[in-house]
């Protein structure tokens, strides 16, 4: 069953470093977007992403953050000087259509910033 | 803005019992609904869509929407243990996958 993978599932990193997760979304997927959920918090929007180019994204979604597609299959989300609070499961998701809600979500990338 | 409340703490129940969910969402504008399941440390996953009002079976589950009270609804039919997870409700305006999360319900089924 395709699925849609992240890396890394972990990442434990230092406040102001940058840091870069990873996804590959299942394959006939044309629209992807990044999640987020804050221990013990809702599963809350980043951002959408649609014919290479941002689509929608939250208040959440700073100068901070980023999102590329660099190769057609990977998709990531760069956070460029990472803060205590963006400690969070950060969750990838496809969908093959924009209407359904239906989105596939990987299995998230836990980032601890200390 | 669109705001998602599911507002009842941990939901326990008998194995072979009916479990029910609510959810209520604050903007008129939400035209799509939906039922994510969460088992702990996973991530979400889709079981129940709902864009009409009244009720949409699938299996066990039972999505109920009602858009004059804005509130949103998920019956878990026979219980099983496999059912324990934390359901989160999610809204959506139609063409638009940008989500709006509920916090979740806890449901633990007792054997």
């Amino acid at each position: 069953e395709p699925e849609v993978t992240q890396t890394p599932s972990h990442q434990v990193t230092q406040m102001g470093q940058e840091v870069i997760l990873r996804c590959v979304p299942i394959s006939n997927h044309l629209y992807f977007y990044w999640y987020r959920q804050i221990l013990g918090q809702k599963v809350e929007f980043l951002v959408s992403f649609y014919n290479n180019e941002i689509s929608e994204k939250s208040e959440i979604f700073d100068d901070q953050f980023s999102v590329e597609r660099p190769d057609g299959s990977n998709f990531t989300l760069k956070i460029r000087s990472t803060k205590l609070e963006d400690s969070a499961m950060y969750f990838c998701a496809s969908s093959g259509d924009s209407n359904t809600g239906e989105l596939f979500f990987g299995e998230g990338s836990r980032l601890t910033v200390l | 803005q669109k705001e998602v409340e599911q507002n009842s703490g941990p939901l326990s129940v008998p194995e072979g019992a009916i479990a029910s969910l609510n959810c209520t969402y604050s903007d008129r504008g939400s035209q799509s609904f939906f039922w994510y399941r969460q088992y702990s440390g996973k991530s979400p996953e889709l079981i129940m869509s709902i864009y009409s009002n009244g009720d949409k079976e699938d299996g066990r589950f039972t999505a109920q929407l009602n858009k004059a009270s804005q509130y949103v609804s998920l019956l878990i039919r026979d219980s099983q243990p496999s059912d324990s997870a934390t359901y989160l409700c999610a809204a959506s305006y139609y063409g638009n996958n940008r989500l709006a999360f509920g916090k979740g319900n806890q449901v633990v089924v007792i054997p």
